[in-house]
């Protein structure tokens, strides 16, 4: 299964609200996670099942969609947030995105 | 929790064969049902999943792989291992492993990460 997310890159400011898209190339019913990762660490699963917030996850990260289209929305963005996202589909094995590089305008 | 720490040479020679050591503390290996994985990142590009092994031992690799990879558990000492023959520049990259509790929710792989280690190919 092939995951194409866009943009890969993303110039925003402060305060702005974003959002990410991941398209599988079939359908993955809810199996997807969107992940994000700073410099010099692991990964951090924000969002699991679609759009089930992991527990301590601000409310500003959401996630939403079915089958083979899904979005991340950060909305009010803090400078913690500008960051490299993935999704990952774990439908049949597992395949990120190739990420979302969110930098500060 | 489960705490785990990658480890192995940061350096290798084309051809040759790429071996990395996870340490888990937190418990057996044996205890409970995970699989216990091995992702990586290349400079610039998105995040590979490699393999896992499970803890009753089975193993499933990503098909591009599989033919130049051994994941493998050793419980005595709360480790497994990943290696990966045969390398080239294009497996240079940072090296990462993973722990996810099964059964899981849709989308709940990968619940532990180590820091990663990276791997350079290069003569």
């Amino acid at each position: 299964i092939h995951m194409t997310q866009s943009p890969s890159f993303l110039s925003a400011s402060v305060g702005d609200k974003v959002t990410i898209v991941c398209r599988a190339s079939q359908d993955i019913s809810n199996n997807l996670a969107w992940f994000q990762q700073k410099p010099g660490e692991a990964p951090e699963r924000l969002i699991f099942s679609a759009s089930i917030s992991e527990g301590g996850v601000s409310s500003r990260f959401s996630g939403s969609g079915f089958g083979t289209e899904f979005t991340l929305t950060i909305t009010s963005l803090q400078p913690e947030d500008f960051a490299t996202y993935y999704c990952l589909q774990d439908y049949n094995y597992y395949t990120f995105g190739q990420g979302t590089r969110l930098e500060i305008k | 929790q489960v705490l785990s720490q990658e480890s192995g040479p940061g350096l290798v020679k084309p051809s040759e064969t790429l071996s990395l050591t996870c340490t888990v503390a937190g418990g057996s290996l044996r205890a409970g049902s995970y699989f216990y994985s091995w992702l990586r990142r290349p400079a610039g590009k998105g995040l590979e999943w490699l393999g896992h092994v499970q803890t009753v031992g089975s193993t499933t690799y990503n098909p591009s792989l599989d033919r130049r990879l051994t994941i493998s558990l050793d419980p005595s000492k709360t480790q497994f291992s990943l290696r990966l023959s045969s390398v080239t520049a294009a497996d240079t990259a940072v090296y990462y492993c993973a722990t996810t509790k099964v059964p899981h929710a849709p989308g709940h792989a990968f619940d532990f990460w180590g820091q990663g280690s990276k791997v350079t190919v290069s003569s």
